[in-house]
């Protein structure tokens, strides 16, 4: 079936360095794919998507390109800040029988810790 | 405006109770997802709502699972005779998508800030 694997954390940066959290995914035909974060005491939140083969989400300074050819969706950012701080989530939707409304699958999360 | 809201936030039940989880959609979001969330992983689907009709139960992890949706709005999750491997973070996520919709896979779920049941 469908899934997501994400890299292992915990993840720990010093301000304004570059981060990378990689995800690969299994899935049938070319889903859609997404990155959600959770900040401390807050509920998941989208952080960018997308949609088809090539395609480039951005949000927040943070990027990620889905690439079909390495089944990947890595998740970016040039400079982090402390307020990045998060737990990073790499999902897809997962086929149901072929009526896709869009439930979720998603990998185990990374934890993610800059510090000043 | 408002987001999905979750009631209680927190909550601890000895084994053997029954507790009940309310979720507050988006003011006319037509879908409903409920997940479960183990400490340091990532959620797990439970089931699905289009309006009040429970289109998808799969991933409710036994029959003491139950959950409701009767008006279409206001979600209930109950679980009964709560045992310790329950204990978790319950997600509830809303969004405007129904199961026919063209959007279907690349539309946005809005998750509310999560119940956190601990069974002791």
């Amino acid at each position: 079936g469908d899934s997501v694997t994400q890299m292992e954390g915990p993840v720990t940066l010093s301000e304004e360095a570059f981060l990378t959290i990689n995800c690969t995914y299994t899935a049938t035909g070319y889903p859609s794919l997404f990155w959600y974060v959770q900040y401390p005491g807050e509920g998941l939140q989208l952080l960018l998507k997308a949609t088809k083969a090539d395609d480039k989400g951005s949000n927040k300074g943070f990027e990620a390109t889905y690439r079909k050819e390495t089944t990947s969706f890595h998740l970016e950012k040039g400079s982090v800040q402390v307020s990045d701080s998060a737990v990073y989530f790499c999902a897809l939707p997962r086929d149901a029988g072929g009526t896709s409304y869009g439930k979720l699958t998603f990998g185990q999360g990374t934890i993610l810790t800059v510090h000043p | 405006g408002a987001g999905v809201s979750q009631s209680p936030r927190y909550k601890v039940a000895k084994r053997g109770q029954d507790v009940a989880l309310r979720c507050d959609p988006i003011s006319g979001h037509v879908s409903l997802f409920w997940y479960q969330q183990a400490l340091g992983q990532g959620p797990e689907f439970l089931t699905y709502f289009q309006n009040e009709a429970q289109l998808d139960k799969s991933g409710l992890p036994s029959d003491r699972f139950f959950a409701e949706r009767p008006e279409g709005s206001v979600s209930t999750l109950k679980i009964q005779r709560t045992q310790q491997e329950d204990s978790a973070v319950y997600l509830c996520a809303s969004s405007l998508l129904n199961w026919r919709g063209r959007l279907a896979g690349s539309n946005e779920q809005f998750f509310g800030p999560g119940t956190r049941l601990t069974v002791l």
